[in-house]
């Protein structure tokens, strides 16, 4: 089964660059997508098809996806982006895959 | 403005049964796939059942193939998850999702768009 793998934590100050990967076989061959998540909230799409932002979604969030590796880039971090963050693709065989997720502090 | 509204989540006994709903609006209801994506405590996300815009396709995640039945009702923009013989480890927050189609030169790709708000199913005796 296909399996798509994050950094368990990655911290930032405010105002610097978080990057978060995700690693999976031949990854760059499909679309990835990114969720963030707050505590006690849904998920909310903030990048799709590797690195398109959907309506309302700041301009600071960025993606690209690359060999095996997706990336969301986070410039100028807030202390608002905190929270977790699950790339998503799909796989022929295994349908809907999520990364393990990636929790992001502004320290 | 999409909405996505679930139901029906509650405190029931392993090997039990549950209806899950989800009243959608905003949207063109029939011509978009929907999806069901679990998240246990603590824990990441997990697609569970995926069912296309008509309704005449379904998938099911393997952890839930045999036991749950995704289904929708065009007429009313509801979509349903029955589940049957519940385990402990169904326990979760259940969201439904809208599903978004690609085309790409290697085949189609997905991903979600909207989600809803996530209604609670725990097992437990």
């Amino acid at each position: 089964s296909y399996e798509l793998t994050q950094p368990p934590s990655v911290s930032v100050s405010p105002g610097q660059t978080a990057s978060i990967t995700c690693s999976g076989h031949k990854l760059g061959e499909k679309y990835a997508s990114w969720y963030q998540q707050k505590p006690g909230q849904s998920p909310v799409l903030v990048i799709y098809q590797d690195n398109k932002r959907p309506s309302g979604i700041p301009e600071r969030f960025s993606g690209s996806n690359s060999g095996n590796t997706a990336t969301l880039t986070i410039s100028g971090t807030q202390a608002m982006d905190e929270g977790d963050y699950y790339c998503q693709a799909w796989d022929s065989s295994t349908a809907y895959v999520f990364g393990t997720g990636t929790k992001v502090t502004v320290l | 403005e999409v909405q996505l509204v679930e139901s029906g989540g509650k405190l029931v006994q392993p090997g039990g049964s549950l209806r899950l709903s989800c009243a959608a609006s905003g949207f063109t209801f029939n011509s978009y796939a929907m999806s069901w994506v679990r998240q246990a405590p603590g824990k990441g996300l997990e697609w569970v059942s995926t069912i296309s815009g008509s309704g005449g396709s379904t998938y099911h995640a393997d952890s839930v193939k045999g036991r749950f039945t995704i289904s929708r009702d065009n007429s009313k923009n509801t979509l349903y998850l029955q589940m049957n013989r519940l385990r402990a480890e169904d326990t979760a927050v259940y969201y439904c999702a809208k599903v978004v189609v690609a085309a790409t030169i290697s085949g189609s790709q997905y991903h979600f768009d909207y989600w809803g708000q996530g209604t609670l199913v725990t097992v437990s005796s």
